[in-house]
């Protein structure tokens, strides 16, 4: 159980597009969801938390509009990266909470590996 | 806000032996620690946690010991293994919040 997937697992982009990537807890609920930035050899940063049916919390420094955040339903929630540049490349992980068991422990997708020419 | 700290940064040991990874944690409002093991390129797993009516939590060869009042939490991973290679980060909860703040994490690199 506790299963979190994310799609795409890797997107290349030119720089101006928008990327959207998914995730999704596939076998419970989740009512929070958590998007984190990890550059090479470094720890996880948080950006975002997300909950069902009301707007994201962003962290210190990430930008809203830059990083738009969308918690439609109790298994998905959507990052979208909006006029890409190349500092934007990076792995981008989400993590869910499982509402149902109403623990504080997070599953982890697997991460999406955005490069952005 | 809660801040954790992780040492040491990278360990080597040699398979058989023991690794020991510590972290400090600032909010004494912080009650789960969980720590989660990352391969390169791959998503964090948990491996272990403990919460803050707990001292120490044992699964196989690896155990958790939390010191609440000097408020830092360690792993311990006996009889290392090769496979035991990978970045560990701890991580604090506070009570009744929603963020788990991580550990900047340490790479261990166990030698065959």
């Amino acid at each position: 159980g506790a299963v979190v997937s994310q799609h795409p697992s890797r997107v290349i982009c030119k720089s101006g597009t928008s990327v959207k990537i998914e995730c999704r807890s596939l076998d419970f609920q989740a009512t929070t969801m958590f998007w984190y930035r990890q550059f090479p050899k470094k720890s996880l940063m948080l950006m975002a938390t997300s909950n069902e049916g009301s707007k994201a919390t962003y962290e210190q420094g990430v930008e809203k509009d830059k990083f738009l955040i969308n918690h439609a339903s109790l298994t998905l929630s959507t990052l979208t990266v909006t006029s890409a540049h190349p500092e934007d490349s990076s792995f981008y992980i989400c993590s869910a909470r499982d509402g149902d068991r109403g623990t504080d422990t997070q599953y982890f997708g697997p991460g999406t590996r955005l490069t952005v020419l | 806000g809660e801040n954790v700290e992780q040492h040491p940064s990278t360990l080597s040991v040699q398979e058989g032996d023991s690794a020991v990874i510590k972290c400090t944690y600032s909010d004494s409002a912080s009650n789960y620690f969980p720590w989660y093991k990352q391969e390169l390129g791959k998503r964090p797993q948990l491996i272990i946690d403990i919460r803050s009516n707990v001292g120490e939590k044992k699964d196989q060869r690896i155990a958790v010991t939390l010191n609440k009042t000097a408020k830092h939490f360690s792993l311990h991973i006996t009889e290392t293994q090769p496979e035991d290679s990978a970045v560990y980060f701890c991580a604090a909860t506070p009570s009744g919040g929603f963020k788990t703040i991580f550990g900047a994490g340490t790479r261990l690199f166990v030698k065959a």
